[in-house]
């Protein structure tokens, strides 16, 4: 089945304790994107990659880190995660970035983060 | 920065309503996506378009470049249709700048 798969689906942490939130596709997608949701304010992307060692940032990446060393997986890494990064994260992936005229985005479940 | 304006927020009506959700954005892009988040969290995409008009089974999605304005229709609504529908759109300009959202329509079909 073509899925994208996020783990974990929730995560309780505390400040500083570095953690890493995985995301997997297995449709050969060449576009992968990390999403942060918060109330009123929606979805909010936090860094992008258009292939494998090819990574930019999005909207809100200050304090977030992400690696493309294949093509199938783009984990998300907060070293130090502060409180203000309690979110429900997605992993949304694409098989033709930029224009998405041809592929839908394809969603993980998402990540709820609690960082205290 | 380029904005995705959604209305209304909230959206209540009953089994069998005709609805429709409306998408503004603020300069030329070059697709829009239309998305839909249950009650449970999940995103599917419904529809992606950057012209005129598209259909998949009760659910319609039209775009007027023009005007800068999309919509989301839903015909013989049902309870299961209860979610919250999101547009998101693609900016033209230099590389892949990302998908700008709305906030979000949250609908609610009773019975």
């Amino acid at each position: 089945e073509a899925q994208v798969t996020q783990n974990p689906r929730y995560l309780i942490t505390v400040t500083g304790k570095k953690l890493t939130v995985t995301c997997s596709q297995n449709m050969n997608h060449e576009y992968m994107s990390w999403y942060r949701q918060d109330p009123g304010l929606g979805l909010r992307q936090i860094y992008y990659s258009m292939n494998v060692e090819v990574t930019d940032k999005g909207d809100v990446p200050e304090g977030y880190k992400v690696s493309r060393k294949e093509k199938r997986n783009f984990p998300l890494i907060l070293e130090s995660p502060s409180p203000n990064q309690t979110s429900l994260y997605f992993c949304a992936s694409s098989w033709d970035p930029p224009t998405f005229y041809n592929s839908p985005l394809h969603f993980g479940n998402g990540t709820r983060l609690t960082v205290t | 920065k380029n904005e995705v304006e959604q209305s209304p927020q909230n959206l209540t009506a009953q089994e069998g309503e005709f609805i429709t959700i409306n998408c503004s954005y603020s300069v030329g892009i070059s697709a829009l996506h239309w998305l839909q988040q249950h009650p449970g969290g999940g995103i599917v995409s419904l529809f992606m378009l950057s012209s005129g008009k598209k259909k998949h089974g009760r659910l319609i999605a039209t775009i007027n470049i023009q005007e800068k304005h999309s919509s989301l229709h839903i015909t013989a609504s049902h309870p299961r249709d209860s979610a919250v529908y999101i547009c998101a759109a693609l900016y033209s300009g230099g590389g892949a700048d990302g998908l700008t959202f709305g906030k979000g329509t949250h609908l609610i079909i009773q019975p």
